[in-house]
C-alpha cells in the first residue's frame, strides 16, 4: 500500500541554520504530496502542498519539490528561527482520490537560539 | 473564520469506561475526518464522512468503536468499553469536499488527548 517515510528526529539546529528534513513516498498512480506542522500544544496545520510532478510548494520560507523520478519531496528551509520548533509531518493522498491522508512519522526540529 | 472544534481536549477515564469525542467543523465543509495519533506517530484514519454518509470505515475497529454525523455537520466518535491500548490523540479534520478528485485542503482540529487508566 501507499506509505510515507520521513527522516527520523529529533533534529536540532542553532538559528539561521540550514534545514533539511527528507521525505520519502510509495504510491501507485499519482499522489499529492503535503507538508503538515504541528506546534506545540496547537493542532496540524498544512504548510505547504504539491499536486503533480516538478511543482514546488512553498510558505513560510518552506519549500519541497515534488521529484517523481527520486519519489521525494523533501524539506527545506535556509534560515530557520526559534519559531520554526515543531514537529513536521510529510503526507500524501493517493492520486486520483479526494481522500485521506497518509502520514509519515512525524521529525520533530528544535532551533536553538 | 473559526476553525475545526473539538472537545473535549483532555480527558482520563478508567479501562471499560465509554467516552465520546465531539467535533465541529469548519462551517461549509462537507467531508468530516476522524484520525487517531499513537505517540511519536504520524496520524492514522479511522473513518471519513461526505456529508452523512460514511464512504470510509474500513480502519475503524467496529466492536468497541462508533461514530455519527447524523445532521451532515457536527459528528461524534465513541469507544465502548475502552481499552488501556485506546490511549492516543483523536483527531478530527474537514475539508470543503466540492470537488470530487480534487486535492481538498484538509484542516484539522486539536484533538482530544485520551488517557486511559
Amino acid at each position: 500500500g501507499d506509505s510515507v517515510t520521513q527522516m527520523e528526529g529529533p533534529v536540532t539546529l542553532s538559528e539561521e541554520a540550514f534545514l533539511t528534513i527528507n521525505c520519502t513516498y510509495t504510491a501507485t498512480g499519482y499522489p499529492s504530496l503535503f507538508w503538515y506542522v504541528q506546534y506545540p500544544g496547537e493542532g496540524l496545520q498544512l504548510l505547504l502542498k504539491a499536486t503533480k510532478a516538478d511543482d514546488k510548494g512553498s510558505n513560510k520560507g518552506f519549500e519541497a519539490t515534488y521529484r517523481k523520478e527520486t519519489t521525494s519531496f523533501h524539506l527545506e528551509k535556509g534560515s530557520v528561527q526559534v519559531s520554526d520548533s515543531a514537529v513536521y509531518f510529510c503526507a500524501l493522498t493517493p492520486g486520483g482520490s479526494q481522500g485521506n491522508l497518509i502520514f509519515g512519522k512525524g521529525t520533530k526540529l528544535s532551533v536553538k537560539p | 473564520e473559526a476553525g475545526v472544534v473539538q472537545s473535549p481536549r483532555y480527558k482520563i477515564i478508567e479501562k471499560k469506561q465509554p467516552v465520546a469525542f465531539w467535533c465541529n467543523p469548519i462551517s461549509g465543509h462537507n467531508t468530516l475526518y476522524w484520525y487517531l495519533q499513537n505517540l511519536g506517530q504520524g496520524p492514522e484514519l479511522l473513518i471519513r464522512y461526505e456529508n452523512e454518509e460514511a464512504v470510509d470505515d474500513s480502519q475503524l475497529p467496529k466492536d468497541r468503536f462508533s461514530a455519527e454525523r447524523l445532521k451532515g455537520v457536527d459528528s461524534t466518535l465513541k469507544i465502548q468499553p475502552a481499552e488501556l491500548g485506546d490511549s492516543a490523540v483523536y483527531l478530527c479534520a474537514s475539508s470543503l469536499g466540492k470537488s470530487p478528485g480534487s486535492t481538498d485542503t484538509q484542516y484539522f482540529g486539536p484533538g482530544t488527548r485520551l488517557t486511559v487508566l
